[in-house]
């Protein structure tokens, strides 16, 4: 399976720290993808990076990818309280169309005041 | 703004019964998802469509049908519920070209089957 599996699954953090979640997955991939839930809400698409691509920026957000060691890490600077909610990962494979997206199981972020 | 709406944000349904849970995005997006959320088992895919009238299984199918009779619209039926199927019931959408890059997800669906 190619799933990807976030960790730690739980992160407390005052507020203004850096926030970092790490992903790991099992197989090649086409593309690794973030997402945001706020609780008891839908998902947010966060950022989205290539396996052509080692590093990615969205505002306070970067992302980056190992190829070699089959991870990821995102990192959200200067947390903000908006920012408490469950980050998962999600993996997509080589064969376009006929490999699923697969969501990790997620990371819950309580940024504390 | 993409915007995906569910029919019910909370549903209570007995065993046996019949259930349609409803999407509807109006995006003009040829993709659309259904997935199923639960504590410790993330999100699972349970049917997707690319095309109107076009469905495929997902990870988790069994115990549920699918219809999409129009391009905006996405329903997910139990045909006869149970308790396993008590969860969270996240609908999303994407682009045609885009089938698994960035899905739009709507703000979900808590069912209870008692």
């Amino acid at each position: 399976s190619q799933q990807g599996e976030e960790d730690p699954q739980a992160l407390s953090i005052q507020e203004g720290e850096n926030a970092t979640m790490n992903c790991s997955y099992k197989t090649s991939i086409n593309n690794l993808q973030w997402y945001r839930q706020n609780s008891g809400r839908g998902l947010v698409h966060l950022i989205l990076i290539r396996s052509n691509e080692r590093e990615k920026h969205s505002g306070r957000l970067r992302v980056t990818l190992d190829t070699s060691k089959k991870s990821s890490s995102l990192l959200i600077t200067a947390s903000r309280a908006a920012d408490t909610a469950s980050y998962f990962c999600a993996t997509v494979g080589l064969r376009d169309r006929d490999d699923k997206i697969i969501f990790g199981k997620g990371t819950r972020l309580h940024i504390l005041p | 703004d993409v915007k995906v709406t569910q029919s019910s944000r909370y549903l209570v349904k007995r065993t046996g019964e019949k259930v349609f849970l409803e999407c509807v995005q109006d995006m003009d997006h040829e993709n659309m998802f259904w997935y199923r959320q639960d504590p410790g088992l993330g999100l699972r895919l349970i049917y997707f469509s690319y095309d109107v009238k076009m469905k495929e299984k997902g990870d988790i199918p069994e115990g549920y049908s699918v219809s999409r009779e129009k391009k905006e619209r996405f329903s997910l039926i139990l045909e006869s519920a149970s308790t396993n199927q008590t969860s969270m019931y996240l609908c999303a959408s994407s682009l045609f070209a885009e089938l698994y890059n960035e899905q739009f997800f709507g703000p979900g669906t808590r069912l209870t089957v008692l």
